[in-house]
This record gives C-alpha cells, structure tokens and sequence, in this order.
C-alpha cells in the first residue's frame, strides 16, 4: 500500500466550479503537507504549504488538512481554464526529512471554458 | 529572483551509457535534491545534498550518484543506463534553516533508447 494516496481523475468541470482535490497517508509522522501544480512539460509549483491540522488559503485555494483522519485537501474556488493542470499532494515527516518529500500520484483537472 | 535552472532541457542516450545531469539552485539556497518522475511510480526522491555533502538518499540503484559544489550548484549522474531509466529529473531547492518548502526547476527529459 502506498504511504499518499490521491485519485488520479481525470476530473473534468466546467469554468467557475468548485474543485476538491484530496488525498490520504497512513505515515502519522507527516506534518508537513504542500500541494503542487504541474503544467506539462513544466516542473512542480509550490501552491500551497501547511504545517499539522488547519486550513489556510490564499486567493482562490483553500488547503485543508486534518491530521486525525490523516486527509488533506485543495480547495479551488471559481476555477480557470488556466487552472488546468496536474495537482500534486506532498508530505514530509518534518525537519530531520529534509528535503524528502512523498508525493501523491496526482489528479489530472481540466477546466473547461 | 531566478528559478531553479536545469540543463540540458532533453536528452536521448542509448542503453548502457553514461549521463551527467545539471542544476543551478535559487540564489542563496544551499539545499539541493534530485527527484525522479515517471508516469508508473509518480515523483520519486533520489538524493539531497547540503553544504557538498550527501546528506539524505532514497532507494535507488548505486547507478545513481550525485554531488553538490561550493557554489551550491548540483550535478546528478547516471551509469550504465537502462531503458526504465527514461524519466524526467527534476532538481529542487530549499532555503536552510527550518523546515522551508522545495521549489522545482523544469527538469531533464531523459530518453533511453
């Protein structure tokens, strides 16, 4: 069983929806939880970066994580065709981890004009 | 600031050979780490180097080595290449100090033929 687990989609919506993407870890270590964007043929890009339980947003992206239930999510509000892209989910155990980081497989979302 | 810079941007190498793998960090980041991307097994971390020293690595083949100059500059290098090989290789950097989140560079196509 793999330690992150994220449905791949895809998942198609129309513009102006709400997306929920989600994932969830059986390592209770994690504590750090990131979401990425990845355009194709482009690297990763930071989206979002929480550390423990909480949500935070920013703009149009809500991150949500709850540790009890060992479950995260990204939240996109009033979605873009630019929005369209492969959305990572990645954790980290903490400091002593570094730069290790296990990622999601990643959710393929369209958005739709 | 500049982004995380890879080079080269694609390569094809034939089963068997050797290849050396480049990477500028962000401008004053000292953390540096490699990860390797697959449609398969999704982003999987090779190794991450600090101050020129190795200082966390994932589980991958001997194949598989790195190193880090003094100028935080990395290189990453694959021997004796093999067909499941071919992935694109991502670097990314960090801020030291804490627990920061990475930023990826575009990455290296690697194809093996």
């Amino acid at each position: 069983q793999k330690e992150v687990e994220q449905d791949p989609g895809p998942l198609s919506v129309p513009e102006g929806a709400i997306v929920s993407l989600n994932c969830t870890y059986s390592n209770s270590a994690f504590q750090y939880f990131m979401w990425y964007r990845q355009y194709s043929r482009k690297g990763p890009e930071l989206l979002m970066y929480t550390y423990s339980s909480g949500n935070k947003e920013d703009g149009r992206f809500t991150a949500q994580v709850d540790k009890s239930s060992k479950y995260i999510s990204l939240f996109i509000r009033d979605s873009q065709p630019s929005d369209s892209a492969t959305y990572l989910c990645a954790m980290s155990a903490g400091r002593t981890s570094g730069s290790r980081l296990t990622f999601g497989e990643g959710t393929q979302l369209t958005v739709n004009p | 600031k500049a982004g995380v810079t890879q080079t080269p941007r694609y390569l094809i190498k034939t089963r068997g050979q050797q290849v050396t793998l480049s990477c500028s960090p962000i401008s004053g980041h000292r953390s540096v780490s490699w990860y390797q991307q697959t449609p398969g097994q999704g982003l999987q971390f090779l190794f991450e180097y600090f101050s020129e020293t190795q200082r966390n690595k994932g589980n991958f083949p001997g194949r598989f080595s790195g190193r880090q100059f003094s100028n935080s500059r990395s290189e990453m290098n694959v021997s004796t290449l093999e067909l499941g090989d071919s992935a694109l290789y991502l670097c990314a950097s960090r801020e030291e100090g804490g627990h920061s989140p990475l930023h990826f560079g575009n990455g290296t196509r690697l194809t093996v033929t």
